[in-house]
């Protein structure tokens, strides 16, 4: 166990909805970062927030937006939602910047 | 721009063997940090191991090590003495200025009893 929580562990739901991901980070971690795992996309980063600020943006489509609440958890909404967009959404956290990240569990998304 | 490149799709060693996983990246920064990360069947990503870029000394942990070459931007994972518990996919990350990792597309290892 990572120490960082993600909610709901599973979604499924209908192309054009709208979605929101929520990750509590590690205790003290102050940085929250958002990934996205697809099978033709792999890996990507998709945005970072630190204390409340974002600090580095991925590939994110606009259709995506995130943010850090003032108790450090982080929310990922996703609207207008294709097909494309199933995966599998991750959460990861760290004490700083360049410190090594802890992953969640993820969410698996699933658009029909 | 950070790129990591894994090229073993899959690899497969005997249980109780040693595997050696590759690893190559590219880099302008001379500040950065790589890493291994595990995501077994559950899909869960568990970090193995990770190298500053500034030290000379390769990184241990446990049955885990890192061969980490600069000058060739090579970061390979050996594993030693494999468990059936190894058997996952194994992603190479780099970090730098850029605050986010930079993942290659992962070689999944199969260990054979």
């Amino acid at each position: 166990d990572s120490g960082v929580t993600q909610t709901p562990k599973h979604l499924i739901t209908a192309t054009g909805q709208r979605v929101t991901l929520r990750c509590s980070p590690r205790s003290g971690d102050l940085s929250v970062y958002w990934y996205q795992q697809s099978l033709d996309q792999g890996l990507q980063f998709l945005i970072q927030y630190y204390n409340g600020e974002e600090r580095a943006k991925g590939n994110i489509l606009e259709r995506f937006s995130a943010q850090q609440f003032p108790d450090l958890h982080s929310e990922l909404n996703l609207s207008s939602l294709e097909l494309g967009d199933s995966a599998l959404y991750f959460c990861a956290s760290s004490v700083g910047l360049a410190n090594e990240q802890f992953f969640g569990p993820g969410t698996r998304l699933t658009v029909l | 721009a950070q790129t990591v490149t894994q090229s073993q799709p899959e690899m497969s060693v005997q249980e109780a063997e040693t595997v050696t996983l590759s690893c190559t990246y590219d880099t302008s920064e001379s500040d950065y940090y790589l890493f291994w990360y595990k995501q077994p069947p559950s899909r869960q990503m568990i970090l193995v191991i990770r190298q500053e870029a500034y030290k000379q000394q390769n990184a241990t942990e446990n049955r885990f090590s890192v061969n980490f070459q600069k000058a060739a931007k090579s970061f390979s994972l050996k594993i030693s003495d494999s468990q059936l518990g190894d058997a996952a996919m194994y992603f190479c990350a780099s970090f730098a200025s850029t605050n986010k990792l930079i993942f290659g597309t992962g070689t999944l290892l199969a260990v054979q009893p």
